[in-house]
C-alpha cells in the first residue's frame, strides 16, 4: 500500500504530558500537510511542508506545537505541556506540487485526561 | 468565520435515488474546489473536484457543478447506493500569495443511503 500512512492511530495522553506523531507521506509527494479536525467540524489547516522547509503555519499553532521534515520525506508534529482541548484527530495529507488534490492518510486520535 | 459552509448536517435518500450535497463559500479568491468522503475512524477520501474556470465535472455516478455567481457548488450522486453512506466535506482551495494550496473545509453532511 503506498498510500499516506500514519502512526500512532491512537494516543491517550494525561494533561501536561509531550506526544508526538509521525506522518509517512506518498513517496513521490514533496509536499506534506497537517490538519486537525475536532468533533463537528471539518479539517482545519495547521502547517505545510514543500520538501524540507515549512512554508506556513495556522495561528491556530500555538508555541506548544512544532513540526519537522528533516530530509524532506516523513514528519512529525509534537505537542509539549499537551492539555484537554488539544483532543482531536490528527490527520496529515500529501500532494505533488502543482497538483490541488491533496491525500489524507487515517488520522492519529489524540485524548487528552 | 466560516470560509466553506455546508449547511446541512445531514441528508437522507433512498437507493438508487439521487443525492445531491450542497455547499456556499465567501471567498472570491478560491479557485478549486474539492468533495472529500470521510467513513468514521477513517481520513477523508478524495472524490471529484472542479476548477474555477469550469461549471461542471463528471466522474462515473459523482457529478459535481459550480455556480460562480452565486457562490455555490453542489455535489450530485447518480444512483445512490448504501455504499455511499459517509459524511461528505466541501473543500476549497485558492491563491492567498504563498501558494500553499491549503484546503479550507466546510463542516460536513452526513449522508444516509436506506436500502
Amino acid at each position: 500500500d503506498t498510500g499516506v500512512s500514519q502512526n500512532p492511530r491512537h494516543k491517550i495522553t494525561k494533561r501536561g504530558q509531550n506526544v508526538t506523531f509521525r506522518c509517512d507521506p506518498i513517496s513521490e509527494h514533496n509536499r506534506l500537510y497537517w490538519y486537525r479536525q475536532t468533533l463537528g467540524q471539518g479539517p482545519e489547516f495547521l502547517t505545510y511542508f514543500q520538501n524540507e522547509a515549512q512554508l506556513e503555519k495556522s495561528r491556530l499553532l500555538s508555541d506548544r506545537f512544532s513540526a519537522e521534515r528533516p530530509k524532506g520525506s516523513f514528519s512529525t508534529l509534537e505537542i509539549q505541556r499537551t492539555e484537554q482541548g488539544d483532543s482531536a484527530m490528527y490527520l496529515c495529507a500529501s500532494s505533488l506540487v502543482g497538483d490541488n488534490e491533496q491525500f489524507f492518510g487515517p488520522g492519529t486520535r489524540l485524548t487528552v485526561l | 468565520d466560516q470560509q466553506v459552509k455546508q449547511n446541512s448536517p445531514s441528508l437522507s435518500v433512498q437507493e438508487g435515488r439521487i443525492s445531491i450535497l450542497n455547499c456556499d463559500y465567501t471567498n472570491s479568491m478560491f479557485d478549486y474546489f474539492l468533495w472529500y468522503k470521510k467513513y468514521p475512524a477513517e481520513g477523508p477520501t478524495f472524490l471529484i473536484s472542479i476548477s474555477s474556470i469550469k461549471d461542471k465535472n463528471e466522474d462515473g455516478r459523482f457529478t459535481v457543478f459550480l455556480n460562480k455567481s452565486a457562490k455555490h457548488l453542489s455535489l450530485h450522486i447518480v444512483p445512490s447506493q448504501p455504499g455511499d453512506s459517509a459524511v461528505y466535506f466541501c473543500a476549497a482551495s485558492g491563491d492567498y500569495g504563498g501558494a500553499t494550496n491549503k484546503l479550507i473545509f466546510g463542516t460536513g453532511t452526513l449522508l444516509a443511503v436506506q436500502p
